[in-house]
C-alpha cells in the first residue's frame, strides 16, 4: 500500500502571507502513461472536500491562482501565495496510481 | 451540473450491515471512463477511501476493508450502493460518495456529495 505523509500537520498563517504544505508518498506516483496521480483537496469546516489541484500542478475549475502545486515522483508541495480567511480548513493530498490513499491532512488556520 | 447525494440510516447497531445509496445526476455510469467512489471520515479524523466502481462494472476495494464491502451500481436509477457488513463503533463516520473520470482532471474525485453521518451504537 502507498502511504502518504504531510508536513506540517498544522499551520497558523497571517492573512496575506504565504503558506506551504509538503506531501510525500512511499512510492513514486509517476505512471508509465507519463502522468503523476497526485491531487490536493481542501476541506472547509462542515463541508465535503473540494478539489484544488489535479496531476500535481493543474488547478481545478474555479480555484484561485494563489494556489499552486509542484513536485514529482514522491515529493510534492502545495503553496498558497497569499493566504486569505476563506482558505482555512484541512488540506489533504491524495494518490490514485494504486487504489486511493489520502494523507493525514494539514489544518490551516488564521493567526 | 454534476450532483451526488448520499442516503441511508443514521444509526446502526454493532454487527449489523450498513447499506448506503449514492444517487447522482449530471452524468451516466454507462459512459466510458466514469466512476463513483465511497470515502469516509470518522469525526475529527482523516479521509479514508473505501470502494470504487467503474462504468464497466470493474470494482476496487480498500484492502483493509475488502472482506466487508460490496459496491454495486444501478445505471437505470443513477445510483451506486455500498454495503458494509459487521459494523463496529469504529465505523462511525461521515460517508461520502464522489464522481471520478479517468481522463477529465486525470482521475481526481472532482465532485463530492455532502456526506451522510452514520453512528454505530447499541
Amino acid at each position: 500500500d502507498i502511504v502518504m505523509t504531510q508536513t506540517p500537520l498544522s499551520l497558523s498563517v497571517t492573512p496575506g502571507q504565504p503558506a506551504s504544505i509538503s506531501c510525500k508518498s512511499s512510492q513514486s506516483l509517476l505512471h508509465s502513461d507519463g502522468k503523476t496521480y497526485l491531487y490536493w483537496y481542501l476541506q472547509k469546516p462542515g463541508q465535503p472536500p473540494q478539489l484544488l489541484i489535479y496531476e500535481v500542478s493543474n488547478r481545478f475549475s474555479g480555484v484561485p491562482d494563489r494556489f499552486s502545486g509542484s513536485g514529482s515522483g514522491t515529493d510534492f508541495t502545495l503553496k498558497i501565495s497569499r493566504v486569505e480567511a476563506e482558505d482555512v480548513g484541512v488540506y489533504y493530498c491524495m494518490q490514485s496510481i494504486q487504489s486511493f490513499t489520502f494523507g493525514p491532512g494539514t489544518k490551516v488556520d488564521i493567526k | 451540473q454534476i450532483t451526488l447525494k448520499e442516503s441511508g440510516p443514521t444509526l446502526v447497531k454493532p454487527t449489523q450491515t450498513l447499506t448506503l445509496t449514492c444517487t447522482f445526476s449530471g452524468f451516466s455510469l454507462s459512459t466510458s471512463g466514469v466512476g463513483v467512489g465511497w470515502i469516509r471520515q470518522p469525526p475529527g479524523k482523516a479521509l479514508e477511501w473505501l470502494a470504487f466502481i467503474y462504468w464497466n462494472d470493474d470494482k476496487r476495494y480498500s484492502p483493509s476493508l475488502k472482506s466487508r464491502l460490496t459496491i454495486t451500481k444501478d445505471t437505470s436509477k443513477n445510483q451506486v450502493v455500498l454495503t458494509m457488513t459487521n459494523m463496529d463503533p469504529v465505523d462511525t463516520a461521515t460517508y461520502y460518495c464522489a464522481h471520478r473520470h479517468l481522463i477529465v482532471v486525470v482521475g481526481a474525485f472532482d465532485i463530492w456529495g455532502q456526506g451522510t453521518m452514520v453512528t454505530v451504537s447499541s
